[in-house]
C-alpha cells in the first residue's frame, strides 16, 4: 500500500512565522503535489514537482514555496505565514504518466491555523 | 475559473436510497475522471474513475456515468449506506498529463 505521511497533523503558528510542512511517501512516485482545501473552494493546486529539484507552480502559488531534495520528500513553505492562509494543506504524490493515467494518493492533511 | 464544477455543496440521503452526485467540467481536452471520497481528519482517497472512451463504469454499488456531450459525470452510489458519509470530490485531467483538476466537493449525509 502507498502510505504519504505529513509530519504534522494541526498546526499553529503566528503571523509572520516562517513555516514548514512535510511530506514523505514511500512508494518511490516520481510526482508529488501541496494543495489546499476550503470550503466551497474544493482542493486548489499550490505547487508540485516531477523530479528531484524540479518544481512547478499551480493555481496558487503565491507566498508558498516547495523544496524537493529527495525524491520521498516535498516541504512547503510559508515564507511568512499570514492569516488568510489558515487552511487544511494536503500532500499527494503519483506515479508519472506515461502513456497512461495515474491516481494521486493522499497523506492525511495538516490544519494549519494562523493567528 | 474553475473547469471542474460541483454545483451542490450537500446531499441527504435516506439509507438503502440511491445517492446521485453530479460534476461539470468545461475543458474539452480532459480525457479521465475520477471520483475521490474524504472523511473528516483524512486525506481523500480514490473511489472510481472512467475514461472519456467509455460512458459507464461499475464498480460494486459505485457507478460512475459520463456524457461528453453535455461535460457532464455522475457518480451513483445503490444502495447508499451511512458509511458512505464522506465529501466527494470529483477530478479531470488529460492523457499523458500529471495534474489534476478538482471540484469543490459534495458532501454526502446517508441518514440511517
Amino acid at each position: 500500500d502507498v502510505k504519504v505521511t505529513q509530519s504534522s497533523r494541526y498546526l499553529v503558528k503566528r503571523t509572520g512565522e516562517k513555516v514548514f510542512l512535510e511530506c514523505v511517501q514511500d512508494m518511490d512516485h516520481e510526482n508529488m503535489f501541496w494543495y489546499r482545501q476550503d470550503p466551497g473552494l474544493g482542493l486548489r493546486l499550490i505547487y508540485f514537482s516531477y523530479d528531484v529539484k524540479m518544481k512547478e507552480k499551480g493555481d496558487i502559488p503565491e507566498g508558498y514555496s516547495v523544496s524537493r531534495e529527495k525524491k520521498e520528500r516535498f516541504s512547503l513553505i510559508l515564507e511568512s505565514a499570514s492569516t488568510n492562509q489558515t487552511s487544511m494543506y494536503l500532500c499527494a504524490s503519483s506515479l508519472v504518466s506515461s502513456g497512461s493515467y495515474n491516481e494521486q494518493f493522499f497523506g492525511p492533511g495538516t490544519r494549519l491555523t494562523v493567528l | 475559473d474553475q473547469q471542474v464544477k460541483q454545483n451542490s455543496p450537500s446531499l441527504s440521503v435516506q439509507e438503502g436510497r440511491i445517492s446521485i452526485l453530479n460534476c461539470d467540467y468545461t475543458n474539452s481536452m480532459f480525457d479521465y475522471f475520477l471520483w475521490y471520497k474524504k472523511y473528516p481528519a483524512e486525506g481523500p482517497t480514490f473511489l472510481i474513475s472512467i475514461s472519456s472512451i467509455k460512458d459507464k463504469n461499475e464498480d460494486g454499488r459505485f457507478t460512475v456515468f459520463l456524457n461528453k456531450s453535455a461535460k457532464h459525470l455522475s457518480l451513483h452510489i445503490v444502495p447508499s449506506q451511512p458509511g458512505d458519509s464522506a465529501v466527494y470530490f470529483c477530478a479531470a485531467t488529460e492523457y499523458n498529463f500529471n495534474k489534476f483538476y478538482f471540484g469543490s466537493g459534495t458532501k454526502l449525509n446517508v441518514k440511517p
